[in-house]
């Protein structure tokens, strides 16, 4: 079975500092995407990277880049140079590549201080 | 580009009511639909997926059940509401490599 490990439930970081938040998973496929997503206390939920699983390359997109560690299980998301607007959960969530399922994390919130 | 709605956005029901809950799909043709319940400060729990009309399958037993009419129409239900059943609804869709999310319902049973 699928399984997601958030084990921060919640985060400090200045404004302009980079912070890393963490994600673990355990999967028996072969084939498999990770993903991040931004919740704001709006409730939308935001998507901002994904992984795949034979993706050699970690990902990146503009500010967000996915730490892929296969051996290890992990895929942290790094958020550079932190702004206020980042204050959110963060959720990162593991689906196979049919997209029959996901399974997200129970979330990590980050807040920044300025 | 892909659109995702859902109604209501907002919603309280008292304890036995049954429930509704409506996501639609623009933009794309046969995605897999998405079903998840997300109770006050904690994750999203997946309740239904579906890869066509007609073909659903239940993550969690429950009192909630979900149908697909239409290639682009995914709809929640419930004959009676509990207690437990308050959250956020969020529908979603799936792209090979992002899963789009809908604005969400926020319900509330009493």
């Amino acid at each position: 079975a699928q399984k997601i490990t958030q084990t921060q439930p919640g985060m400090f970081v200045q404004e302009k500092e980079a912070v890393t938040l963490d994600c673990t998973y355990d999967t028996s496929d072969q084939s498999y995407g990770l993903f991040w997503y931004k919740q704001p206390s709006s409730g939308e939920m935001i998507f901002l990277i994904y992984q795949g699983s034979y993706d050699e390359q970690n990902a990146t997109e503009g500010r967000y880049s996915l730490n892929f560690q296969k051996a290890r299980k992990s895929a942290n998301l790094v958020i550079s140079a932190s702004q206020l607007g980042d204050s959110a959960m963060y959720f990162c969530a593991m689906g196979g590549d049919t997209g029959n399922q996901f399974y997200f994390g129970t979330g990590t919130s980050l807040t920044v201080i300025p | 580009s892909q659109t995702i709605h859902q109604w209501p956005a907002t919603l309280v029901q008292p304890v036995g009511s049954p429930l509704s809950l409506e996501c639609t799909v623009e933009g794309t043709s046969n995605p897999n639909l998405y079903w998840y319940r997300q109770a006050a400060g904690r994750g999203l729990q997946l309740l239904f997926y579906s890869v066509g009309i007609g073909q659903i399958s239940s993550e969690v037993p429950q009192n909630l059940s979900a149908s697909r009419p239409q290639d682009r129409q995914f709809i929640l239900s419930s004959k009676k509401l509990l207690l437990s059943d308050s959250g956020f609804y969020l529908c979603a869709w799936f792209s090979y490599n992002e899963q789009f999310f809908g604005p969400g319902t926020r319900l509330t049973v009493l």
